[in-house]
């Protein structure tokens, strides 16, 4: 069935660094992928998403570009702040789940000043 | 525009006591999920509904748990009885259309002793 796997944390980095979570995916169909994430304390929320191959999602300074050949959707942000410190989730969803999100673990990341 | 409203935020029962979680979603919205989401795990669909009819039950434990939506509007999720392994957040999501983004709630934190 389909998949997730990203990359276990927590990660830990200085404010201003360079930040990539890892995710990739198994998936029969087309899914469409999808960065949600959750500030402590709070509900998810979608970051961003791409619908299909080379699409790139963008928000609050983070990108992910849906790439097919290497079946990843890797999170980047070029300058991460205390405030990103939060848990990612990686997840896909397509017609083949009954649409339904299929979930990797969770990324916890911690920023520190 | 008023977001997915969940109660209660925190309950601490012992275990083969009985809890009931309550969802109301975003205004208008067809489809209802109840997640659970185990620390460190990425959520789990319990159950989805479209309207007030289920469309996938298939991992909730129908033995303990039991989850309606009679009105099609608000919702509830029971369990009886509680055990150890029930420690988790519940989440409830919502959406427009069966493809649409998904909106959740705070989730309801579970403590069983």
């Amino acid at each position: 069935g389909d998949s997730v796997t990203q990359m276990e944390g927590p990660v830990t980095l200085s404010e201003e660094a360079f930040l990539t979570i890892n995710c990739t995916y198994t998936a029969t169909g087309y899914p469409s992928l999808f960065w949600y994430v959750q500030y402590p304390g709070e509900g998810l929320q979608l970051l961003l998403k791409a619908t299909k191959a080379d699409d790139k999602g963008s928000n609050k300074g983070f990108e992910a570009t849906y790439r097919k050949e290497t079946t990843s959707f890797h999170l980047e942000k070029g300058s991460v702040q205390v405030s990103d410190s939060a848990v990612y989730f990686c997840a896909l969803r397509a017609l083949d789940s009954n649409y339904q999100l299929i979930w990797g673990a969770g990324t916890k990341l911690i920023i520190k000043p | 525009e008023a977001g997915v409203a969940q109660s209660p935020r925190y309950k601490i029962i012992e275990k083969r006591q009985s809890v009931a979680f309550w969802c109301n979603p975003i205004s208008g919205h067809a489809t209802l999920y109840w997640y659970q989401q185990i620390l460190g795990q990425g959520p789990k669909l319990l159950i989805q509904f479209q309207n007030n009819g289920v469309v996938d039950d298939s991992q909730l434990p129908k033995d303990r748990f039991s989850a309606e939506r009679l009105k099609g509007v608000d919702s509830t999720l029971k369990i009886q009885p509680a055990k150890l392994e029930d420690s988790a957040v519940y989440l409830c999501a919502s959406t427009s259309t069966f493809t649409g983004e998904l909106f959740f709630g705070e989730g309801s934190r579970l403590t069983v002793l």
